[in-house]
Formats: C-alpha cells, sequence, structure tokens
C-alpha cells in the first residue's frame, strides 16, 4: 500500500513569496495533519483536516493555511514568506484519533 | 505551553548496550502514548506505542514503560545496534484533545560499533 506522498520534496522562494506545498495521504485515511520541523523549535502542529475540514489548529499566523479535498489529499499554503519559514514540513495522515500516523518525508523549504 | 519534556537530548551508546529515553507529560487526557524514529532526510515512523491500560510493552528489542502516576513513559532499547542510530521522539496523544501529536524535543542517538 503506498506511503504519504508530499511534493515537492524542495523548494527554494524568496522572502514575500507565496508557496504551496501538496500531500496525498494513505487511501483510506480522511484525517492529514501538518507539522513544522526546526532545529530551534522541533515538530510544530500546524493544523488538521477530516473530510475537508480544518478540525484542528496549532499556533501559527494566519498566513499558513491549509485546505483538504474530497479524495482526502490535503495543501497548505503559506503566504508573505519570511525567512523564519524556512523548515521541513510535514505530513502526516491516519485513520482516526489517538491511532498510528504515517509521515511523509516531508518538503524542505528554504526562503532566501 | 510545554506539555511534554523529553531527555536526554543526546545519547551515546556502544552497540549491545541498552539506551533509555524519558518522556514526562502534563495533560491527564492523553491515553496514546508513541514514539517514534526519525532517520535524517525522512520523516518521523512509529516504532512502539502504549496505552494507559498496561504498564509495559516489548516488541522485538524495543520496550516501553509507562508509568501513570508520575506521568511518565520510558524507551528501552535492548542490544542497541548502529543502525539504530537516529533521532527519538515521543508524541503523546489524546482521543479528546484533537488528532494533534505533542512532539517531545527529540532525543539524538548514536550508537558506536
Amino acid at each position: 500500500k503506498a506511503g504519504v506522498t508530499q511534493t515537492p520534496r524542495y523548494l527554494i522562494k524568496t522572502r514575500g513569496q507565496q508557496v504551496t506545498l501538496s500531500c496525498s495521504p494513505i487511501s483510506g485515511h480522511r484525517s492529514v495533519s501538518w507539522y513544522q520541523q526546526t532545529p530551534g523549535q522541533g515538530l510544530q502542529f500546524l493544523f488538521e483536516y477530516f473530510s475537508e475540514t480544518q478540525r484542528n489548529k496549532g499556533n501559527f499566523p494566519g498566513r499558513f493555511s491549509g485546505r483538504q479535498f474530497s479524495n482526502s489529499r490535503s495543501e497548505m499554503n503559506v503566504s508573505t514568506l519570511e525567512l523564519g519559514d524556512s523548515a521541513l514540513y510535514l505530513c502526516a495522515s491516519s485513520f482516526a484519533r489517538a491511532t498510528e500516523a504515517f509521515f511523509g518525508q516531508g518538503t524542505r523549504l528554504t526562503v532566501v | 505551553q510545554q506539555q511534554v519534556k523529553q531527555s536526554p537530548q543526546s545519547l551515546i551508546v556502544q552497540k549491545g548496550g541498552i539506551s533509555i529515553i524519558n518522556c514526562a507529560y502534563e495533560n491527564t487526557a492523553f491515553d496514546y502514548f508513541p514514539w517514534y524514529q526519525q532517520f535524517p532526510g525522512k520523516g518521523p515512523a512509529l516504532l512502539i506505542a502504549i496505552r494507559p491500560d498496561v504498564s509495559e510493552k516489548k516488541e522485538g528489542r524495543f520496550t516501553i514503560s509507562f508509568n501513570k502516576s508520575a506521568k511518565q513513559f520510558s524507551l528501552h532499547i535492548m542490544d542497541s545496534q548502529p543502525g539504530d542510530s537516529a533521532t527519538y521522539f515521543c508524541a503523546p496523544q489524546g482521543s479528546n484533545t484533537g488528532n494533534q501529536f505533542y512532539f517531545g524535543t527529540g532525543t539524538s542517538l548514536t550508537v558506536i560499533p
């Protein structure tokens, strides 16, 4: 069974630009969560989508947004990029709450 | 809000030795206690997890010990191997706390041959 697929794997953007990252969950999983991973802050929760609805949101500014489509694929968008947004963005899918989450390999975003 | 504290930050163990990583949490609503393993360039992957109705779970060389009253759980890696060199995260979660993992700060394990 295919794992969680994130695209693209690497991105380089300039400050002020916007970026869209994509995540395809494991077939049958309706929950998709996004995390930001940095050396200084570790893994921080961005938001979770379930059946096209945002169910939970972390403490990130409104520049970070997301959506989920009817096929459970999810996208996250970051507008007006800042240098501090440089990070590994990880997507995780799960079948239900408090169960195993499967992570993609992440998208490495570099803002210059 | 600091809900999860993980220690140590880094650990160096000889091949064949025992690696022990600890995690302390505050939220009594947590009811799922996993450990994730992450290799460079990869996303985290579930290593082993425990639910609060048992105090210990063993899978091969990996054991979770859970102390509900102390609000702590730990990962023990027996007969540590160089291939175990990775970063380990505790990431408790609650059925009623949103589908969010509260990741610890991570432990970088190095197993010396």
